[in-house]
């Protein structure tokens, strides 16, 4: 597709219920990103993949999320027995290079606000 | 760890006008680059402008410019002849270079954002 498509763009679920979130990057993409945006702030970085391979998942708040990216193209994002707490928009983007990075070549999709009641 | 600072949390502007959104941060890296971001409503970030730290020019992209003091930790966004489409959130972020190749695999640390109206 021509931007990184994100789905399902809205989410409602009853606490303790799974959720997974899809991430479509831009063909050929090799980053791929994971943002978690609380109501009113900033994006807060969540994980990072080169590829198949997760780079960085420093900032996955608690074992209860976890994320795939098993061919290097497609990512899900899976939030285990949520929690009124997770309640947030979560943004993936791509990057066509893993280096070079500085020049901000970061492609954002539109979102998934997850609704937890 | 970065963290990064917005201290205007809404502005306003009249069409045509100039407007500038304030940023600091605070680091311990000597070798990083700083943006700003546009998200509208309708939630999709845009990179507005970046700034390589070990430029001593400001960057500039058409109505954009930015205000980079080092030193002070300071990178401000001058938006000149304000359009309505320019209403949006502003996020102003960090991101740190690996290594003296410049490389960084992107990972951002953003502000909190600014609300930016701009009335006709």
């Amino acid at each position: 597709g021509a931007g990184v498509s994100q789905s399902p763009r809205y989410k409602v679920a009853k606490r303790g219920q799974d959720v997974a979130l899809r991430c479509d990057p831009i063909s050929g993409h090799v980053s791929l990103f994971w943002y978690q945006q609380a109501l009113g702030q900033g994006p807060e970085f969540l994980t990072y993949f080169q590829n198949e391979a997760q780079l960085d998942k420093s900032g996955l708040p608690s074992d209860r999320f976890f994320a795939e990216r098993p061919e290097g193209s497609v990512s899900t994002l899976k939030i285990q027995r949520t929690q009124q707490e997770d309640s947030a928009v979560y943004l993936c983007a791509s990057s066509l290079r893993t280096s070079g990075m500085g020049t901000g070549e970061l492609f954002f999709g539109e979102g998934s606000r997850l609704t937890v009641l | 760890a970065q963290t990064v600072t917005q201290s205007q949390p809404e502005m306003s502007v009249q069409e045509a006008e100039t407007v500038t959104l304030s940023c600091t941060y605070d680091t311990s890296e000597s070798n990083y680059y700083l943006f700003w971001y546009k998200q509208p409503p309708s939630r999709q970030m845009i990179l507005v402008i970046r700034q390589e730290a070990y430029k001593q020019q400001n960057a500039t992209e058409n109505r954009f410019s930015v205000n980079f003091q080092k030193a002070a930790k300071s990178f401000s966004l001058k938006i000149s002849d304000s359009q309505l489409g320019d209403t949006a959130m502003y996020f102003c972020a960090f991101m740190k270079r690996l290594n003296a190749g410049g490389t960084s695999y992107g990972k951002l640390t953003f502000g909190q954002g600014t609300i930016l109206t701009v009335h006709p």
